[in-house]
């Protein structure tokens, strides 16, 4: 248990549809990052927060992905007008955890299936 | 720019024998380095790391990893694997210990019986 968890575990959507995503980590921290992980390849940084402000966005992040965290806790990440080239696992990560204070511990990710 | 090679794309040993996996980084400074194991359907999970000192790392199950800077490399390795090891292993670097990771693609580590 990193401490991290993340909802839905798997979503399958039609191209087109719009999708959100959300990642719970379970105390306060700081930092909150996104990755994303392409079958067969290591994740990829999408962007991070330092508490409510998104600090740095990734080239990958195109203008349908928004990722938000209102209140320096939870955060979700939204596709719009999902493609098939969207399929991959999305992960969260946060900074910190019940071990180490200055390590990156991963969600279980979300897999989104674009058909 | 950072980045990390992980020349095996898949390697199989046998239960009971010694593993390395093999990771090159490309950074211009002193690198944060890590390792994380990732399990069928499990997330990912950090093996060990690097960010200063003692350049021969100890990790959780057995793994420890030597950073060496003259090679850029970080190996990881393990005297004798079991079963359990059977995994994708990723070696990641970052400019700092909260920065973004910067991930290779991947070893697949198979086990033979």
């Amino acid at each position: 248990d990193t401490g991290v968890s993340q909802d839905p575990r798997h979503k399958i959507t039609k191209r087109g549809q719009n999708v959100t995503f959300r990642c719970d980590p379970i105390s306060e921290h700081n930092r909150l990052y996104w990755y994303r992980q392409t079958l067969g390849q290591g994740p990829e940084f999408l962007t991070y927060f330092q508490n409510e402000a998104q600090l740095e966005k990734s080239r990958l992040l195109s203008d349908r992905f928004s990722a938000e965290r209102p209140k320096g806790s939870f955060s979700t990440l939204e596709i719009q007008r999902t493609e098939q080239g969207d399929s991959a696992m999305y992960l969260c990560a946060i900074l910190g955890g019940r071990v180490s204070g200055d390590t990156q511990y991963f969600g279980p990710g979300t897999r989104l299936t674009v058909l | 720019a950072q980045s990390v090679t992980q020349p095996d794309i898949h390697i199989t040993v046998s239960e009971g024998a010694s593993l390395e996996l093999r990771c090159n980084y490309s950074y211009g400074a002193t690198p944060y380095l890590f390792w994380y194991v990732q399990s069928p359907g499990q997330g990912l999970q950090l093996l060990l790391k690097y960010f200063s000192g003692d350049t021969l790392v100890q990790g959780i199950k057995g793994f420890e990893a030597e950073f060496k800077r003259s090679q850029s490399s970080f190996n990881l390795r393990k005297p004798s694997v079991h079963w359990s090891d059977a995994a994708e292993y990723f070696c990641a670097v970052g400019y700092s210990s909260a920065s973004k990771i910067i991930f290779g693609s991947g070893t697949r580590l198979s086990i033979r019986p």
